[in-house]
């Protein structure tokens, strides 16, 4: 099982500019959730796909928008890009989140 | 809304030395409890969860409790090991008014193991 896989893993990009990041969540999860994570912190939820659809959003600007395609993997687009993006983007799938999440090793987004 | 707090790290133990890590949290209804690991250059992965008061769980060694009463869910291990060394994220989860699981995060205790 080749768990949730997120790509690129490593990304610059510079201010002003738009970027998408890419997760393939595990099988059988249906369900998922991007983070946001900057360093020395812990994750921040940005929102979470499920049927296609955003279920929930968390305290994000509308600069981060995503997408969930019928084969539940999901993309994070974010526009505009501030040098304050800079963080280590997280995606996390489950098949109901009670249980918990698995997450991806996340990729890792540099503005300058 | 809801809320972790951890203990501020980084903790620096010895080789099988007793590791406790705090966590308490703040929330409404009654949420579902998680310790999670992040090793360095991965993402977290889930260690242990407990879903309704006293609840123990445990994982290679870690143990956690879910305190009511005292709304905590410190981490334990008898022995900790070098390999243990990682940041540890506590973590809640309760159902949102759409139906879904968000987990809340702390910011994470750093634990650094020396042989």
């Amino acid at each position: 099982d080749a768990g949730v896989t997120q790509s690129p893993t490593h990304l610059i990009k510079t201010r002003g500019q738009q970027v998408t990041l890419r997760c393939s969540p595990k099988s059988g999860h249906d369900t998922v959730s991007w983070y946001q994570q900057a360093l020395g912190q812990g994750p921040q939820f940005i929102f979470q796909y499920y049927e296609e659809e955003e279920r929930q959003r968390g305290n994000f600007p509308d600069r981060f928008s995503g997408h969930q395609f019928p084969n539940y993997s999901s993309e994070l687009n974010v526009n505009a890009l501030l040098l304050g993006d800079s963080a280590l983007y997280l995606c996390a799938s489950s098949p109901t989140g009670f249980d918990g999440y698995t997450f991806g090793s996340g990729t890792r987004l540099t503005v300058v | 809304g809801d809320s972790v707090t951890q203990m501020e790290g980084p903790v620096t133990l010895s080789e099988e030395a007793f590791l406790t890590i705090n966590c308490t949290y703040t929330a409404t209804g009654y949420p579902s409890l998680f310790w999670y690991v992040q090793y360095p250059g991965e993402g977290l992965q889930l260690l242990l969860k407990a879903t309704k008061a006293d609840d123990k769980g445990s994982n290679k060694g870690f143990e956690a409790t879910y305190r009511k009463e005292t709304t905590s869910f410190h981490l334990e291990k008898g022995s900790v090991q070098v390999s243990d060394s990682a940041v540890y994220f506590c973590a809640l989860t309760s159902v949102t008014s759409g139906g879904s699981y968000i987990p809340t995060f702390g910011r994470g205790t750093s634990l650094i193991v020396h042989p």
